[in-house]
């Protein structure tokens, strides 16, 4: 199963919105609303920012929003602030009881 | 609060074996299924395995399948993940993570722990 595909960088200004696309197939993120995006800085744990697609757990700012729309999911961060500075994966269930992620896309706050 | 810790990484010779544990606390650990996730150095993320909350199933990527194993002892909290025939290609940083799911796999990973650095070489 190949991974994902996600823009390597990704960048904006504080306040601005960003956007970053997670592309797969009709086998995976066309198929499933099994998709996710994570948050990882480096050294640290990674963490949940949207699941189902869309949904946003607890505890995560709504400035985090994710969409799909065919094989194509997005990430979308609105009012862009420092420590959004990360990178981001998204990933999908692609059935057989398999996942597979994106590349990471590195986001920098410019 | 809900914590996943890592531990078991080190240096090892390609063709050996090495354990990993996950001790979880914060949360009732045999409710849910746990993952290991891995990211190679410069490299995104790469699902490994994941064993049910009540060990009844597990399953693997095809790169670790027949090499690694996935358990856990739900009376210690605690998971491993057993590895043989190391190759240098399985260095990476092993993350466990939770899945978001009470009782049943959603594919969500949520919580996640700090990782463990395992490094295959001679």
């Amino acid at each position: 199963q190949s991974a994902l595909t996600q823009p390597p960088s990704a960048s904006g200004s504080p306040g601005q919105s960003v956007t970053i696309s997670c592309t797969g197939t009709s086998s995976d993120v066309g198929d499933y609303n099994y998709v996710s995006w994570y948050q990882h800085h480096p050294g640290k744990a990674p963490k949940l920012m949207i699941f189902e697609v869309s949904k946003r757990p607890s505890g995560v700012p709504d400035r985090f929003s994710g969409s799909k729309s065919g094989n194509t999911a997005s990430l979308t961060v609105s009012g862009l602030q420092a420590e959004d500075e990360a990178d981001y994966y998204c990933s999908s269930y692609v059935g057989s009881n398999n996942v597979v992620f994106g590349g990471g896309t590195k986001l920098t706050v410019l | 609060q809900v914590q996943l810790v890592e531990s078991g990484g080190g240096v090892v010779q390609p063709g050996r074996s090495l354990r990993l544990s996950c001790a979880a606390s914060g949360f009732t650990f045999s409710s849910y299924a746990i993952h290991w996730v891995r990211q190679a150095p410069g490299k995104g993320l790469e699902w490994v395995a994941v064993i049910l909350y009540d060990g009844s199933n597990e399953y693997y990527a095809d790169s670790v399948k027949g090499r690694f194993t996935i358990s856990r002892d739900n009376s210690k909290n605690t998971l491993y993940l057993q590895m043989n025939s190391l190759r240098t290609e399985d260095t990476a940083v092993y993350y466990c993570a939770r899945d978001l799911g009470w009782l049943l796999m959603r594919w969500w990973f949520d919580p996640w722990g700090q990782g463990t650095l395992v490094t295959v070489s001679s």
